[in-house]
């Protein structure tokens, strides 16, 4: 079975700052996808931005960024800017690609909060 | 605003009783989620249904069942309430049945409260 790590439960950032969040997985796949959600104090869970394992290139989304090591199963997500507005919890998570469905695996969150 | 609706936003009863959750994907989305996000498990992936046939099953307790109907919404069925039930249930939708770009989007969630 799948399993996704967060090994930072909290973090704090300064307004303006860049910070770094970090995510490691367990798969003995070969094709998956991997995604950043955000869940800010209202609960809404927010898609962040999203990267295919197959794909070298790491995706990026405005001040969202990730660095995707295969290899080295690990997808940090990296915040450039940092506003308010990001103090959420942040979600990894892993999907494993099936012809029928998918099948979400979350790690347990980073809590961030952005410092004024 | 996702676009996907859920209700009831809060739901409180008693241990033992049976709840309905009920989602409305987005206009289009043919493929609907249930999640649990509870304190000590997280966010657990439940069940997934694509035009009206279940397509991905997840941690999903033989307690509950979900269905979705002509009309794309859905339905979580919890029976035998316990405790440990307390959750937030979030509902996603999606166009298809998978894929990479096949993007989840979440509702606001229901709050089950089992006293």
């Amino acid at each position: 079975a799948q399993t996704v790590t967060q090994s930072q439960p909290e973090m704090s950032v300064q307004e303006a700052e860049t910070v770094t969040l970090s995510c490691t997985y367990d798969t003995s796949e070969n094709n998956y996808y991997l995604f950043w959600y955000k869940q800010p104090p209202s609960r809404q869970m927010i898609l962040v931005i999203r990267q295919e394992a197959y794909k070298q290139q790491n995706a990026t989304e405005n001040r969202f960024s990730v660095n995707f090591q295969k290899a080295a199963k690990s997808f940090s997500l990296k915040i450039s800017d940092s506003q308010l507005g990001d103090t959420a919890m942040y979600f990894c998570a892993f999907m494993k690609q099936r012809n029928y469905g998918q099948n979400f695996v979350f790690g347990p969150g980073t809590r961030l909060s952005v410092l004024p | 605003d996702s676009g996907v609706t859920q209700t009831p936003k809060h739901l409180i009863t008693a241990t033992g009783q049976r709840v309905t959750l009920r989602c409305s994907p987005r206009s289009g989305d043919l493929s609907v989620y249930w999640y649990q996000q509870s304190l000590d498990q997280g966010l657990q992936f439940l069940i997934q249904y694509y035009n009206g046939e279940e397509r991905a099953k997840g941690n999903i307790l033989e307690r509950f069942s979900a269905q979705q109907f002509p009309d794309l919404h859905s339905e979580l069925n919890l029976s035998s309430l316990e405790l440990g039930d307390s959750a937030l249930y979030f509902c996603a939708s999606s166009a298809l049945a998978g894929g990479s770009t096949d993007t989840q989007y979440f509702g606001p969630g229901t709050r089950l409260t089992v006293l």
